[in-house]
């Protein structure tokens, strides 16, 4: 069974660039949660999906970021017009019921804003 | 709102020794917590996972206690080893209705040979 993939590891991208982040989650898990983790901070959450629904997305930031979980496919994290703030690893984890005890978190995207 | 504290944020000690990180909460009302392992450049593994009604986890060389009333967590390393070199992570949630974990920002552990 494999683990929660994630895919860029590690992407490079110019400011004013897009930013596609790739999540699939572990198999037979439907709920997908992603978060940040800020250089020298902690992680912090950002949004909750579920297949073709966004159930949690207060902490996203209100500008650039989106997300998406289709019916087919792999969650994907979206971030428009990269700033150099955006730079950051990016988790995803999965469960296989909404309040599951343990997520299972992926090896994480590096973005790199330069 | 809840805040996780992790001191040290930072520990050398030479191999063989048994250490404790701590991990502090500032609300006592929380549903679980887990303690991760992060090595550099790597995901979260989930070491230890404490119900809010248990007092202690124990695996191998680790065990995890929890003080709910105090806002209190430690992990104790037992003969630590150069491979228990990483940042190991403190997470709460919240309450059996919320899905979101709360983390502390880590103590970065350098056992030496």
């Amino acid at each position: 069974n494999a683990g929660v993939m994630q895919n860029p590891r590690h992407l490079v991208r110019r400011r004013g660039q897009e930013a596609r982040l790739r999540c699939s989650p572990m198999k037979g898990h439907s709920h997908v949660y992603w978060y940040r983790q800020l250089p020298e901070e902690g992680l912090k959450f950002m949004v909750y999906l579920q297949k073709e629904n966004i159930i949690d997305e207060s902490g996203m930031p209100k500008e650039r970021f989106s997300a998406e979980f289709p019916k087919e496919g792999p969650s994907i994290l979206r971030i428009q017009q990269v700033v150099r703030g955006d730079s950051a690893a990016y988790f995803c984890a999965s469960s296989p019921v909404q309040l599951g005890n343990t997520i299972y978190f992926g090896e994480g995207s590096w973005l790199t804003v330069v | 709102k809840q805040e996780v504290t992790q001191i040290p944020a930072a520990l050398s000690v030479p191999e063989g020794e048994n250490l404790v990180l701590n991990c502090s909460f500032t609300d006592s009302a929380i549903y679980n917590l887990q303690w991760f392992r992060q090595d550099p450049g790597k995901g979260l593994t989930s070491l230890l996972l404490i119900q809010s009604s248990q007092r202690e986890q124990t695996s191998g060389r680790l065990n995890a206690s929890l003080d709910k009333s105090s806002g209190r967590s430690t992990l104790y390393i037992a003969a630590s080893q150069p491979g228990d070199s990483a940042t190991y992570l403190c997470a709460v949630r919240e309450g059996s209705g919320t899905y979101k974990y709360i983390f502390g920002t880590g103590t970065r552990l350098k056992v030496l040979a």
